[in-house]
């Protein structure tokens, strides 16, 4: 059974802060993706990655697939309160199932 | 061009009943998947439909089971409610199945007393 394990589950940091989330598994995956998910609503694709060692930015926002396709890291510098959410990532092995994390639950404090 | 959407928003069944669930995907797409949340957790992929067929399948027992129609809308049906079905029933549509960006809808919250 495919696992994805994201660390930490909680986080609560002050405005201003940087931090990082890991999204971790023993198997290959061809893609992974990143969402975010705000109460009430559906995860909103933030980024898919699909190469090892592949890095990607959105704004703020810093993603890498690591070079043999089992885990990922989002980065996220200087946070806002707008950054509060869900954070899950998710991995297809090539079978369009994806497979998500248990997300990870970011509160950006003013 | 519309997003996903799903209906009913909210939905309270008794243990045992029979529940349907539907979804609109989005404009152009042909792909639709499903997915049980429960609190606290990631979603979990339910099935896929792929030009009115199921493409895949995820550890679901067969009480749940869809369809698609010729316009890709979708349904999800679940018979013989559990009240560990309570959870948050998402749908995702794409271009196709092997497209990398899939587009969420709000959700059904359905909740099994």
């Amino acid at each position: 059974t495919q696992l994805l394990e994201q660390s930490p589950q909680f986080l609560s940091i002050q405005e201003g802060e940087n931090l990082t989330v890991y999204c971790n598994s023993s198997s290959v995956f061809s893609s992974l993706q990143w969402y975010r998910q705000e109460p009430g609503e559906g995860p909103v694709l933030l980024v898919t990655v699909v190469t090892g060692g592949e890095v990607k930015k959105l704004k703020r926002l810093t993603f890498q697939f690591g070079d043999a396709r089992k885990d990922s890291s989002l980065h996220i510098t200087a946070a806002q309160p707008g950054d509060t959410g869900l954070y899950l990532c998710a991995g297809d092995s090539g079978t369009y199932k994806y497979i998500f994390g248990t997300g990870t639950r970011l509160k950006v404090l003013a | 061009e519309t997003g996903v959407t799903q209906s009913p928003t909210h939905l309270i069944k008794t243990r045992g009943q029979q529940v349907t669930l539907r979804c609109s995907s989005q404009s152009g797409h042909n792909t639709v998947s499903w997915y049980q949340q429960a609190l606290g957790q990631g979603p979990q992929f339910i099935f896929q439909y792929y030009r009115e067929e199921e493409n895949g399948r995820g550890n679901f027992p067969p009480r749940f089971s869809g369809l698609q129609f010729p316009n890709y809308s979708s349904e999800l049906n679940v018979n013989a409610l559990e009240l560990d079905d309570s959870a948050l029933y998402l749908c995702a549509s794409s271009l196709e199945p092997a497209s990398y960006e899939q587009y969420f809808g709000p959700g059904t919250r359905l909740t099994v007393t």
